[in-house]
């Protein structure tokens, strides 16, 4: 069965430093992988997907993660945080024994951005 | 374009009466999803519909915990009777095929 384990239930950086949130996911097949933001008292947004046609994804708001097959990792980053981002982050992947059309979510991390 | 509508925002009743939670999807998208999100357990799938036909119940914690979707656009899902330990917040999330799930704002509900 897929799984995705996200490594740190809260990460603390400093306003301008970089963001790395670690993803981690087990699948048979070659998986459909996601990240959401969710800032509080809002539900899930989607920042970027993965489906196979580049290793490296960009998103919104500058966040970017790359695929990494070889260590079953989609890691997100971003090169300098802003305040703004301030926010839980869940990485997902696609549960392709439904064909893809559930989700299956990693427990989130926390970013908190420091002044 | 209108995202994933649910309401009520905000939910406080007493323990043992009925709560029905509502959500209108994305006008096109075929699949529909109740998850409950809390500290403890994070995100959980409750249910979810494709076609307005449920596909996997598994994650319903209990008979007191039901969900129907009449048409394409209304989904409801209810509690009866409600107990304290339902508290969470409670999303309807919408997607198109495989596309990603587009996420409501959520249903914060608090039983006293």
């Amino acid at each position: 069965a897929q799984s995705v384990t996200q490594l740190g239930s809260h990460v603390s950086v400093s306003e301008g430093a970089l963001v790395l949130l670690r993803c981690n996911y087990s699948s048979s097949v070659p998986p459909y992988l996601f990240w959401y933001v969710q800032y509080p008292n809002q539900g899930l947004q989607l920042l970027l997907k993965y489906t196979s046609a580049a290793t490296l994804v960009k998103g919104i708001n500058g966040f970017e993660a790359e695929f990494k097959k070889s260590e079953t990792s989609f890691h997100l980053t971003k090169p300098s945080a802003h305040m703004s981002d301030a926010a839980e982050y869940f990485c997902a992947v696609s549960d392709t024994k439904t064909g893809g059309f559930k989700t299956i979510f990693g427990a989130g991390t926390r970013l908190f951005v420091k002044a | 374009d209108a995202g994933v509508i649910q309401s009520p925002r905000h939910e406080v009743t007493e323990m043992g009466q009925e709560v029905t939670l509502r959500c209108k999807p994305i006008s096109g998208h075929d699949y529909l999803f109740w998850y409950r999100q809390t500290m403890m357990r994070g995100l959980e799938l409750l249910i979810y519909f494709n076609n307005n036909v449920p596909i996997d119940d598994s994650g319903m914690p209990e008979d007191r915990f039901s969900a129907k979707m009449p048409n394409a656009s209304f989904s409801t899902l209810k509690i009866q009777p409600s107990e304290p330990r339902d508290s969470a917040v409670y999303f309807c999330a919408s997607s198109f095929g495989s596309q990603p799930q587009h996420f409501g704002d959520g249903t914060r509900l608090s039983i006293l």
